[in-house]
């Protein structure tokens, strides 16, 4: 079966600091394209960040980094400088296929002042 | 730029009712999908569409009939709402191949 595990259901970091979210799968498929959503309050599910599984490079979009180690099936979020407006709901994703995204169940990040 | 849109955005409906969400989008994508959102379960697939006049079944589809006839808009209905169809319905759509989803603001159905 195809599947995303976020192991954090939730986590918290301080204002301006660094905080990791991590996110495993798993498929036989060779060739995809993992993400992270993110959720904050008002429910509307933005990208954050989308990595190629052919490239070996990883993913960068300003704070947002991804540390994508296809080997281990390991895709995790890095959030430098966090800021209040960070504070939401992150889901992992990918599409193992043409048609279908699997997600995972979600970590709630809390950034506290 | 309206993206994808829901209708309603909220509504409560009776055990046995029946109601249909309205997505609409103006990005011409071929792709459209329709998922719940319940607490510590993430987002499930309940149906898809690869195009117009095409459906297809996801992850958890029954209780629930999907139907594309314009390609800008996918329907989703119950045909007899129960207790565990109360959620938050996302909408999403994207282009063919790989790209981004873009989702609605979601819709908040509680069936009492």
């Amino acid at each position: 079966a195809q599947t995303v595990t976020q192991s954090q259901p939730e986590m918290s970091v301080q204002e301006a600091e660094t905080v990791t979210l991590s996110c495993t799968y798993d498929t036989s498929e060779s060739n995809y394209y993992l993400f992270w959503y993110k959720q904050p309050p008002s429910r509307q599910m933005i990208l954050v960040i989308r990595q190629e599984a052919y490239k070996q490079q990883n993913a960068t979009e300003n704070r947002f980094s991804v540390n994508f180690q296809k080997a281990a099936k390991s895709f995790s979020l890095k959030i430098s400088d966090s800021q209040l407006g960070d504070t939401a709901m992150y889901f992992c994703a990918f599409i193992p296929g043409t048609y279908k995204y699997i997600f995972g169940t979600g970590t709630r990040l809390k950034v506290l002042a | 730029n309206a993206g994808v849109t829901q209708t309603p955005k909220f509504r409560v409906l009776k055990t046995g009712q029946s109601m249909t969400l309205l997505c609409a989008q103006d990005m011409n994508h071929e792709y459209m999908y329709w998922y719940r959102q319940d607490p510590g379960m993430g987002l499930r697939l309940i149906h898809y569409s690869v195009g117009e006049g095409t459906t297809a079944k996801g992850e958890v589809p029954d209780g629930y009939n999907v139907s594309r006839l314009k390609k800008q808009n996918f329907l989703l209905g119950l045909e007899s709402a129960a207790p565990s169809q109360t959620s938050v319905y996302f909408c999403a759509s994207r282009t063919g191949g790989t790209g981004e989803l873009f989702f609605g603001e979601g819709s908040r159905l509680t069936v009492l």
